[in-house]
């Protein structure tokens, strides 16, 4: 089935700096959604990206949907430590119900 | 609003013995997901089901696990005998209907199951 991989699968960053995943599949998609996991917590929703070369923002945070439909990117602006969690990107088939999840990106903010 | 409601939050069990696992989605939603959270294998989907229906159980590992959803406000996930490999985070996620695109899946705390 279709996998997207998300590097970088650890960052550590200083309060400040700034922090980007990506998410890469081999196939276009037809959209990808990003979640966010508090350590201890479940992942919540954060935002879906539809259409090809989407860029969208939640205050610090920058969401990008490659112009091909196989790449998407998440950006924080200046991190904060409420910021620590892992981010995943989630894909789903065409005309399916199941999302298939990357592994995440962990990141630690140093305060 | 209620969220996606789980319980146990926690389970602690002998392995051989019989486990259930409870979800309550959120109401009005219509799809059903369980998920298995684990180190080695990030988020796996076990099982999604679909104004009650289940529509692709091909995420569940094996005959020992086995899932239902009687009505739209409850579905379990039970594991039948237990083994320690089985030890994860489970959670359970609802969402609206998916149509022509994806719908947001809402997660609930999850169950913390730990065999020994």
């Amino acid at each position: 089935g279709q996998q997207v991989m998300q590097i970088p699968q650890y960052q550590h960053v200083q309060e400040g700096e700034d922090f980007t995943t990506y998410c890469n599949s081999s196939t276009t998609l037809s959209n990808i959604q990003w979640y966010k996991q508090r350590p201890g917590g479940h992942p919540v929703f954060l935002i879906q990206l539809v259409k090809s070369g989407e860029v969208k923002k939640q205050k610090r945070l920058t969401f990008q949907f490659g112009e091909a439909k196989k790449n998407s990117s998440l950006h924080i602006t200046a991190t904060q430590t409420t910021d620590v969690g892992t981010y995943f990107c989630a894909q789903a088939g065409a005309g399916s119900y199941q999302l298939t999840f990357g592994k995440g990106t962990k990141l630690s903010v140093i305060p | 609003d209620a969220g996606v409601i789980q319980s146990p939050r926690h389970e602690v069990t002998e392995m051989g013995q019989e486990v259930t696992l409870r979800c309550k989605p959120i109401s009005g939603h219509n799809s059903l997901f369980w998920y298995r959270q684990t180190m080695m294998r990030g988020l796996e989907l076990l099982i999604y089901f679909n104004n009650n229906v289940p529509i692709d159980d091909s995420g569940m590992p094996e005959d020992r696990f086995s899932a239902k959803m009687p009505n739209a406000s409850f579905s379990t996930l039970k594991i039948q005998p237990s083994e320690p490999r089985d030890s994860a985070v489970y959670f359970c996620a609802s969402s609206l209907e998916w149509t022509d695109s994806n719908q947001p899946q809402h997660f609930g705390d999850g169950t913390r199951l730990s065999i020994l």
